[in-house]
């Protein structure tokens, strides 16, 4: 079985200051790791993704996730936040064999304080 | 190439009745998945169908039903409605079951 949970389902930040958004995951396999963004009334859309080649990934819009098998976490991260940054983060899980599906968190909401 | 689109946007329904949801995947993704996104929560895996077959479903009872066609399209059904149905429905496509999933906007459905 695998899970994955989001520390906060809220999170403030000052325009133009560091994001954080928090995820750890439970698997008893190598997992693939997901970022996912989601706005007001659209879908989900892939910020990046871990598949087991280098622990930092970079993804789109300048958010960028390390992994770290130590700690179990997968926590995403931009240096600069900007207004167009609010939205629903959500992490989710996938085994990296096998048929297992996508398992979600149950989401951050990131506000954006001008 | 166009994304994936669902039909309709939004959908109010009372309980018992049965509910018919769309979606049209990207041309050439051979697989599809549907979500349900109760209020305030993250997606829940209801089922995949690859090549017009179910391959994998989640833990949600047999009154969800989906089909998909050669078209690249797909349905989800809904019988016996209950009020807890309610929730916005994604639905995702792929090239294959490993592949990145591309998802559509959705359709929120209200049961009353």
């Amino acid at each position: 079985a695998q899970s994955v949970t989001q520390l906060g389902s809220h999170v403030s930040v000052s325009e133009g200051a560091l994001v954080l958004l928090r995820c750890n995951y439970s698997s008893s396999v190598p997992p693939y790791l997901f970022w996912y963004v989601q706005y007001p009334n659209q879908g989900l859309q892939l910020l990046l993704k871990y598949t087991s080649a280098a622990t930092l990934v970079k993804g789109i819009n300048g958010f960028e996730a390390e992994f770290k098998k130590s700690e179990t976490s997968f926590h995403l991260t931009k240096p600069s936040a900007h207004m167009s940054d609010a939205a629903e983060y959500f992490c989710a899980v996938k085994s990296n064999f096998g048929n297992e599906k996508l398992t979600f968190g149950t989401g951050t909401r990131l506000t954006i304080i001008p | 190439e166009t994304g994936v689109t669902q039909s309709p946007t939004h959908l109010i329904k009372t309980r018992g009745q049965q509910v018919t949801l769309r979606c049209s995947s990207q041309s050439g993704h051979n697989t599809v998945s549907w979500y349900q996104q109760a209020l305030g929560q993250g997606p829940q895996f209801i089922f995949q169908y690859y090549r017009e077959e179910e391959n994998g479903r989640g833990n949600f009872p047999p009154r969800f039903s989906g089909l998909q066609f050669p078209n690249y399209s797909s349905e989800l059904n809904v019988n016996a409605l209950e009020l807890d149905d309610s929730a916005l429905y994604l639905c995702a496509s792929s090239l294959t079951p490993d592949n990145e999933q591309f998802f559509g906007p959705g359709t929120r459905l209200t049961v009353l």
